[in-house]
């Protein structure tokens, strides 16, 4: 249980395009998800939490215009990266909250983001 | 954002070798977590604790909620070649899921031939 799936694993891009990141919690609902970015050799570095139907809370620094989040259901949030530049590039990691269970964050396995 | 501080940062140490790692922090926090995070993955929760003092045991694992509230530590007994990994401590200043995880700066642990 509590299984949650990020989709693609990878993506390449060229700069200036966008790029959608989903994250799905596939055996439970999740009212609140949070993104993570992590560089090489680096912590996780928490992004913004995702409230299911209403609109994300960014942390400091985190630009809300350039990294849309849509947390339409219960099972599903997703990231865009909008404009994306070569900076941008990064491991992204979503976290969904098993608040029926365990009330525990569990994390999908990434998506690696490189633009060219 | 705040990190918290984990030490050592790395470790190399031999198969069937005990593991210490520790977490501090300057601040509280009420849940304090462990995770094993593999080359390429998402992290992979290991120990929750919830209780300051609170010593809980997953396996070979043990983890400790500190007295202060302010640290946390882990122990991995007889290692094998499947504890390699990077090791992050997270704090969360409640008991609820919903509240935002503060990460620790990862321990590399390495098992030498």
């Amino acid at each position: 249980g509590a299984v949650v799936s990020q989709h693609p694993s990878w993506v390449i891009c060229k700069s200036g395009t966008s790029v959608k990141i989903e994250c799905r919690s596939l055996d439970f609902q999740a009212t609140t998800m949070f993104w993570y970015r992590q560089f090489p050799k680096q912590s996780l570095m928490l992004m913004a939490t995702s409230n299911e139907g209403s609109k994300a809370t960014y942390e400091q620094g985190v630009e809300k215009d350039k990294f849309l989040i849509n947390h339409a259901s219960l099972t599903l949030s997703t990231l865009t990266v909008t404009s994306a530049h070569p900076e941008d590039s990064s491991f992204y990691i979503c976290s969904a909250r098993d608040q029926a269970r365990t009330d525990t964050q569990y994390f999908g396995p990434g998506t690696r983001l490189t633009v060219l | 954002g705040q990190q918290l501080n984990q030490s050592p940062q790395s470790m190399f140490i031999q198969e069937g070798e005990d593991v210490s790692m520790n977490c501090t922090s300057s601040s509280i926090f009420n849940t304090w977590l462990w995770y094993k995070q593999d080359p390429g993955e998402g992290p992979v929760l290991l120990i929750a604790l919830y209780k300051a003092g609170e010593l809980t045991s997953n396996g070979r694992l043990t983890a400790q909620f500190g007295i202060t509230r302010k640290d946390s530590f882990l122990n991995i007994s007889a290692s094998i070649p499947s504890d390699v990994g990077i090791y992050f401590c997270a704090g969360q200043a409640t008991n609820f899921g919903n509240e935002k995880l503060t990460f620790g700066t990862g321990t590399r642990l390495t098992i030498i031939p």
